[in-house]
């Protein structure tokens, strides 16, 4: 079976801190890939995908993940963070297998203090 | 108007009580789930279903049954609702390959008191 593990929790980060999450999947087949964001209160929104192609993929407001097949993972950077990136943070991994259902990670919550 | 909506927004019940969850699309996609979301163990499969006629259980479909009324209704009934069931309910749509975004509506906080 899948299993999706997101390293940190809970990250504090000041305002243009670099953000890395790391995210790492088990599951030995073609995977998709996906990191989606919860901002408080509102539902969860997409922020980037891999399926194919180039391994450093770039999504909204200025993150990227790179897939690393070998290791198995696909973190999420920033450069500089701002604060409206408050939010909580899910990796997610689908297959064939699963109906392509999403298997999440149990999230990471980033604060951002000004 | 939202893609993607649930109803009712928030709901507060009492143990034993039979209890429906509706989700409603206007996207025109075929599959649909149902994810139920607790504080530290991330989002939850509970059901998809690829169309009206094809229905299939999740990670965690004990104490949970789901109707697809037609392609754009999805609806989760808690039978008899307990209080380990409270939790944020949340619906998403997507097209039929792996790649494609699922789209979230906006969830259902549950209580069962």
């Amino acid at each position: 079976a899948q299993s999706v593990s997101q390293h940190n929790h809970h990250v504090i980060l000041s305002e243009a801190a670099s953000l890395e999450l790391g995210c790492n999947y088990s599951y030995g087949g073609t995977v998709n890939l996906f990191w989606y964001v919860q901002y408080p209160g509102q539902h969860l929104q997409l922020l980037l995908k891999y399926f194919s192609g180039d391994p450093l993929v770039k999504g909204i407001k200025g993150f990227e993940a790179e897939f690393i097949k070998s290791k198995f993972s696909f973190n999420l950077r920033k450069p500089s963070v701002q604060w409206s990136d408050t939010a909580e943070y899910f990796c997610a991994v689908n297959s064939v297998g699963s109906g392509y259902a999403l298997n999440f990670g149990k999230g990471t919550s980033l604060l951002v203090t000004p | 108007d939202a893609d993607v909506t649930q109803t009712p927004r928030n709901r507060i019940t009492k143990t034993g009580k039979r209890i429906m969850l509706e989700c409603s699309q206007t996207k025109g996609h075929d599959r649909m789930y149902w994810y139920r979301q607790d504080p530290g163990l991330g989002l939850r499969l509970i059901y998809y279903s690829f169309d009206v006629k094809d229905i299939n259980k999740g990670e965690i479909s004990d104490g949970y049954s789901v109707s697809r009324q037609a392609q754009a209704k999805f609806s989760l009934s808690l039978e008899s609702a307990i209080p380990n069931q409270t939790a944020l309910y949340f619906c998403a749509t997507s097209w039929g390959a792996g790649s494609d975004t699922q789209y979230f509506g906006p969830g259902t906080r549950l209580t069962v008191l």
